[in-house]
């Protein structure tokens, strides 16, 4: 069975602080693995989402890496504001040809970017 | 275009009472999928549809659980003889395709859950 883990689960910074948030996974044979960010009481955006043959995908101020042969993902977030507060999630899938589609989440990395 | 869009928001209801939880996945997606949240962990996968049929239930937890995707686009999750146990955030995602050669077709984008409450 998949299991994702996220370090750390806390992480307040102030305001234009980089930040690195870390995930890692069991299982290596993964299809993709996607970053979400999640705002209390709401539903995941899909931040990044980086196939298993990639080594990392950027989208603005977002870096995503990925070592899939020792089963790690870097978030990096370059210059931190207030409205990135939220929590955020890595979730993995596994080899479709395995016929498994669906996520496996970690538990999530609460960021507070303080002014 | 809109994105996946779920209702109630929220659902307060009595120990023992039968609830259903409605999805709208985005148009032309033909994956669905359900998770349940609780408080302080990520999402659990319960059910994925490809199509009409189910093709992966194997996270329902019991079966006082059960989902429907009649005609391969909205999906509604049933629970019966609702428990404590069941309060929990129901996140319903969905996707173009699972597979198909290219890996960003299983990116699964998420609507906004319901937020079910077993008094």
């Amino acid at each position: 069975k998949q299991e994702v883990t996220q370090i750390p689960a806390a992480l307040s910074v102030p305001e234009g602080e980089n930040l690195v948030l870390n995930c890692s996974f069991t299982d290596s044979a993964i299809y993709n693995l996607q970053w979400f960010r999640q705002d209390p009481g709401k539903g995941l955006t899909s931040l990044l989402l980086i196939q298993s043959s990639q080594r990392e995908q950027t989208s603005g101020r977002l870096n995503a890496s990925l070592d899939k042969s020792s089963g790690r993902s870097t978030l990096y977030i370059a210059a931190s504001q207030p409205g990135d507060s939220a929590t955020y999630l890595c979730a993995v899938s596994l080899d479709p040809r395995s016929n498994d589609y669906k996520l496996s989440f970690g538990a999530g990395t609460t960021v507070t970017v303080r002014a | 275009g809109a994105g996946v869009s779920q209702t109630p928001s929220n659902k307060v209801t009595e120990k023992g009472k039968y609830v259903e939880l409605r999805c709208d996945p985005i148009s032309g997606h033909t994956a669905l999928y359900w998770y349940r949240q609780s408080l302080g962990q990520g999402p659990e996968f319960l059910i994925y549809f490809q199509g009409t049929g189910a093709a992966d239930d194997s996270g329902l937890p019991n079966d006082r659980f059960f989902a429907v995707r009649p005609e391969g686009s909205v999906s509604t999750l049933k629970i019966q003889r609702t428990e404590r146990g069941d309060s929990a955030v129901y996140l319903c995602a969905s996707s173009p395709h699972p597979a198909g050669g290219r890996s960003s077709y299983n990116e699964q984008f998420f609507g906004p859950g319901t937020r079910l409450t077993v008094l």
